[in-house]
């Protein structure tokens, strides 16, 4: 149980563009997911939190019309990338609580590369 | 400043040798909860374990081994006779329900290289 799948695994996309990564709970339903960035051989660092229903609570220093998340459903949440730039390019992980005692659960991650 | 210290960034044995990682966490909340997540090379993070601040019980689970001392704010964790599947970078994590939001406070990780 606890299984949080993510996708694209993997993007690449230009300058300018928007890229969407979708973060979703296979066998439970989860009314917080997160959102967190990851540099590499760098610990992770989260974006925001992203509550079922409502508007997500970013993390300070964090732009919220850059990196918009929706979580119109108990089981999926999104992240989109807006007008992405080289310096957005990251690892980006996602989570969700799941049990009694609201352990995290990841999902595989998604890598972006912005050329 | 840092909630959670993993002094030790990369550390290398070799097969069969135990390793132990070392966390230190620093709270104001009396209730918290603490974790361990292994992150191999393909990037998913893996829970491994979660323990309440009310419970001081130290845990086996195979080759793995968790010690909580309250009283040095330590969760340290200990891999027995290490195998080349444990390379990977383990994160200690800590959840404060109160001054933390039931965010995750992740330490900055380690990296346990196990050379066959």
């Amino acid at each position: 149980g606890a299984v949080v799948s993510q996708h694209p695994s993997w993007v690449i996309c230009k300058s300018g563009t928007s890229v969407k990564i979708e973060c979703r709970s296979l066998d439970f339903q989860a009314t917080t997911m997160f959102w967190y960035r990851q540099f590499p051989k760098q610990s992770l660092m989260l974006m925001a939190t992203s509550n079922e229903g409502s508007k997500a609570t970013y993390e300070q220093g964090v732009e919220k019309d850059k990196f918009l998340i929706n979580h119109a459903s108990l089981t999926l949440s999104t992240l989109t990338v807006t007008s992405a730039h080289p310096e957005d390019s990251s690892f980006y992980i996602c989570s969700a609580r799941a049990g009694q005692f609201d352990t995290q659960y990841f999902g595989p991650g998604t890598r972006l590369t912005v050329l | 400043a840092q909630k959670v210290t993993q002094a030790q960034t990369e550390i290398s044995v070799v097969e069969k040798e135990d390793v132990t990682l070392d966390c230190v966490y620093e709270t104001r909340d009396t209730t918290y909860y603490l974790f361990w997540y292994k992150q191999p090379p393909s990037g998913e993070l893996v829970f491994l374990i979660r323990r309440n601040s009310f419970d001081e019980q130290n845990e086996i689970s195979g080759r793995y081994s968790w010690n909580f001392q309250k009283s040095t704010s330590s969760f340290n964790f200990t891999i027995t006779a290490s195998q080349v599947v444990d390379s990977a970078v383990y994160f200690c994590a800590l959840s404060e329900p109160y001054y933390g939001n039931n965010r995750l406070a992740f330490g900055k990780g380690n990296q346990v290289v196990v050379i066959p």
